[in-house]
């Protein structure tokens, strides 16, 4: 069966610090894979998503980067975090190809930027 | 772009049926589809509708009408860890999905 494990799962950074979220999924391979944000009560912002290896497309212009150095690895980072960065991220996966409707998600990680 | 409309909350006693609605605005529609969340969890996917009409999965069901841009998650003989927030999503032309606000579920006992 297929797992997703995220961490940290709570994180309490700086403004201006760096951050790095890790995000890996066992049991499947070439996943399509996202990073989404959310805010308390609200919805969720996809912010990138990955068909393969080293291929990412971002969907909000932001102070945040993704990238996909292995097929079931993707990671969040920023170079300086903003106060407006704090969130909670979710990592999620869906099978391969075109069918991006099903999503499974990671326990999520919970940024506070002070 | 894509926009999504659905209740922010909705109340209902146990053992009660509720219904939980949203209409969507997208530039291109391949399918709608609903995922639970509880308090400080992680979204869980319920079902995907890509054709009209209702799909029924135990006491979840969820319905769709493309030319009316609208669907509905229906939930019978309500229980107590049925409270949670729902969300649907359409996926669009770019066949990712863009999430509503969600609809927090409340039921009473």
């Amino acid at each position: 069966s297929q797992t997703i494990h995220q961490w940290p799962a709570t994180l309490v950074q700086p403004v201006g610090s760096p951050l790095s979220l890790e995000c890996t999924v066992e049991g499947t391979s070439n996943p399509n894979l996202y990073w989404y944000r959310q805010a308390a009560g609200r919805g969720l912002q996809l912010l990138f998503y990955s068909i393969g290896i080293g291929q990412i497309s971002s969907e909000v212009p932001q102070n945040l980067s993704a990238s996909r150095p292995q097929d079931r690895q993707f990671i969040l980072s920023s170079k300086k975090l903003l106060l407006s960065d704090s969130g909670f991220y979710l990592c999620a996966w869906s099978a391969p190809g075109l069918s991006q409707e099903t999503q499974y998600f990671g326990p999520g990680t919970r940024l506070l930027v002070l | 772009g894509q926009s999504l409309e659905q209740p922010s909350e909705v109340t209902a006693v146990e053992g009660a049926i509720v219904q939980i609605n949203c209409t969507y605005q997208t530039s291109g529609f391949y399918g709608l589809s609903w995922y639970q969340q509880h308090d400080g969890g992680a979204p869980t996917f319920l079902s995907y509708n890509a054709l009209d009409g209702l799909e029924e999965t135990g006491r979840f069901s969820s319905f769709l009408s493309r030319s009316d841009s609208y669907g509905y998650l229906l939930l019978q003989e309500l229980q107590m860890k049925d409270s949670a927030s729902y969300f649907c999503a359409v996926s669009g032309s770019a066949r990712q999905l863009t999430f509503g606000s969600g609809t927090q579920l409340t039921v009473l006992p």
